[in-house]
C-alpha cells in the first residue's frame, strides 16, 4: 500500500525558512521511473506545483519559486524534503507532497497535507 | 508561468451531464497529452480521476471522461450525482519539464 505523510512546523514567522518532510512507504524512492513532488494550496484557492524530484536525483522547480525553493531525498529514510527560503505571509498554505511516474505523468497517490501559517 | 483558465463554477441536476474546460497554450496543453484530472472534497487531498488527456485510474466511475482539442482540454461528468459536488483542477505537463495546475472549478449538484 503507497502512502504518503508530510510533517513539519504548523507556524514559521516572516523570512524564516520552511522544512517540510514527505514519508513514503509502499515504494522506493529509487525505483526507475518514481518521482515525488509538492503542491501546495492557500486556503481558499487553487492547487499549486512547486517542484519535483525524480528516482535518479533529477529536479525540477517552478519558475516563479525556483529561487527560493529546494528539494532533496534521503533514500535512506525513503524521505523527500522541500525547503522554503524568506517566507512570507502569502507562504501560508496547505504543503501537499505526492507520487508520479515517468509512466503515468500524474500525481496518483497524495499525502494528507500540512497546514502552514506564517506570521 | 500562468495558471491554466478554468470556469470558477459549473453547475446541474442530477442526472445530468455538466462539461468543464481547461485552457492553456503551446507550452502546456497543446504539447503534450500530459493532461491530468483531479477532484477535491472540502478539507481533504486531490484524488486523480483522469490522466493522459482521458485515462481513467482503476476504480474511477466511468461517467468521468476527458478529452483535449488543441490547447483546450475538458472533462465531463455524465449522470451527475450529488457525491460529484467538489472541486476541479487540471493539470498539464509543461516544455519547461515542469507542472501546472487550472484556477479550479466548482461543481454544484443542484
Amino acid at each position: 500500500q503507497i502512502t504518503l505523510k508530510e510533517s513539519g512546523p504548523t507556524l514559521v514567522k516572516p523570512r524564516q525558512t520552511l522544512t517540510l518532510t514527505c514519508t513514503c512507504s509502499g515504494f522506493s524512492l529509487t525505483t526507475t521511473g518514481v518521482a515525488v513532488g509538492w503542491i501546495r494550496q492557500p486556503p481558499g484557492k487553487a492547487l499549486e506545483w512547486l517542484a519535483l524530484i525524480y528516482w535518479d536525483d533529477e529536479k525540477r522547480y517552478s519558475p516563479s519559486l525556483s529561487s527560493r525553493l529546494t528539494i532533496t531525498k534521503d533514500t535512506s529514510k525513503n524521505q523527500v524534503v522541500l525547503t522554503l527560503t524568506n517566507v512570507d505571509p502569502v507562504d501560508t498554505a496547505t504543503y501537499y507532497c505526492a507520487r508520479t511516474s515517468i509512466i503515468a505523468v500524474a500525481f496518483n497517490y497524495w499525502g494528507q497535507g500540512t497546514q502552514v501559517t506564517v506570521s | 508561468q500562468s495558471a491554466l483558465t478554468q470556469p470558477v463554477s459549473v453547475s446541474g441536476s442530477p442526472g445530468q451531464s455538466i462539461t468543464i474546460s481547461c485552457s492553456g497554450t503551446t507550452i502546456d496543453i497543446g504539447s503534450y497529452k500530459y493532461v491530468s484530472w483531479y477532484q477535491q472534497h472540502p478539507g481533504k487531498a486531490p484524488k486523480l480521476i483522469i490522466h493522459e488527456v482521458s485515462d481513467r485510474p482503476s476504480g474511477v466511475s466511468h461517467r468521468f471522461s476527458g478529452s483535449k482539442s488543441g490547447n483546450t482540454a475538458s472533462l465531463t461528468i455524465s449522470g451527475l450525482q450529488t457525491d460529484d459536488e467538489a472541486d476541479y483542477y487540471c493539470s498539464s505537463y509543461t516544455t519547461s519539464s515542469a507542472f501546472v495546475f487550472g484556477s479550479g472549478t466548482k461543481v454544484t449538484v443542484l
